[in-house]
């Protein structure tokens, strides 16, 4: 049973456009929400996180909207660089010693 | 820098062979977990250790062991290696108690069962 699922699988975007990656979890008990990036050859890396405390999350042109009642929450890359072409995973845990499920993951590709 | 660092980037071993993964994180961490990741399939959890001598089966243990003598180490051993564990493996680790806190990530090893 997947808990967290994530779409789309794969997305191309114009340089500058918006970058968008959705996932919605079943788990109630969830309160934390990561997104992490993954660059070829690299690890997953923390890119953004959110607790139901608060509907959005801003760092700089990345942005996690969380909608605690339908259980979804997105990703938003403003003005998308190429620079920013990487796998992206959704994640959710709650405390206690629940481990990190991730989502399927999202590769994105930013053109010129 | 918060460091991971896992043994191997690359590795080819027969089917058959008793491998070791090896993961050591500097960062005084409680929790530490092994993922594989396949394509199409994102990072699946199969071992995770909350504490020394801790574990506890993830979603896909099969085929699997782990140890964890040292707060700092964690292994993963693949008993006997099939080409279906032909994968890349990921060792994480966070700060305890709980589990919702940032997890690092080593740089994966890619192993190659033939």
């Amino acid at each position: 049973q997947q808990q967290v699922k994530q779409s789309p699988q794969s997305l191309i975007v114009q340089k500058g456009g918006i970058s968008i990656i959705n996932c919605a979890y079943e788990n109630t008990a969830f309160d934390y929400f990561p997104w992490y990036q993954q660059f070829p050859g690299k690890g997953p890396a923390l890119l953004i996180a959110i607790r139901p405390d608060v509907s959005e999350k801003k760092e700089g042109r990345f942005t996690i909207s969380f909608n605690k009642s339908a259980k979804q929450f997105s990703l938003h890359i403003m003005d998308s660089q190429p620079g920013d072409s990487a796998t992206y995973f959704c994640a959710a845990s709650h405390s206690g010693n629940t481990p990190l499920v991730f989502g399927k993951g999202t590769r994105l590709s930013v053109i010129a | 820098d918060v460091k991971v660092t896992q043994s191997s980037r690359y590795l080819v071993k027969r089917t058959g062979e008793k491998v070791f993964l090896e993961c050591v994180q500097d960062m005084d961490h409680e929790n530490m977990f092994w993922y594989r990741q396949d394509p199409g399939l994102g990072l699946r959890l199969i071992y995770f250790s909350y504490d020394v001598k801790m574990k506890e089966k993830g979603d896909i243990p099969e085929g699997y062991s782990v140890s964890r003598e040292k707060k700092e180490r964690f292994s993963l051993i693949l008993e006997s290696a099939s080409t279906n564990q032909t994968s890349m493996y990921l060792c994480a680790s966070n700060q305890g108690p709980g589990m919702n806190t940032e997890a690092f990530f080593g740089q994966g090893t890619r192993l190659t069962v033939v």
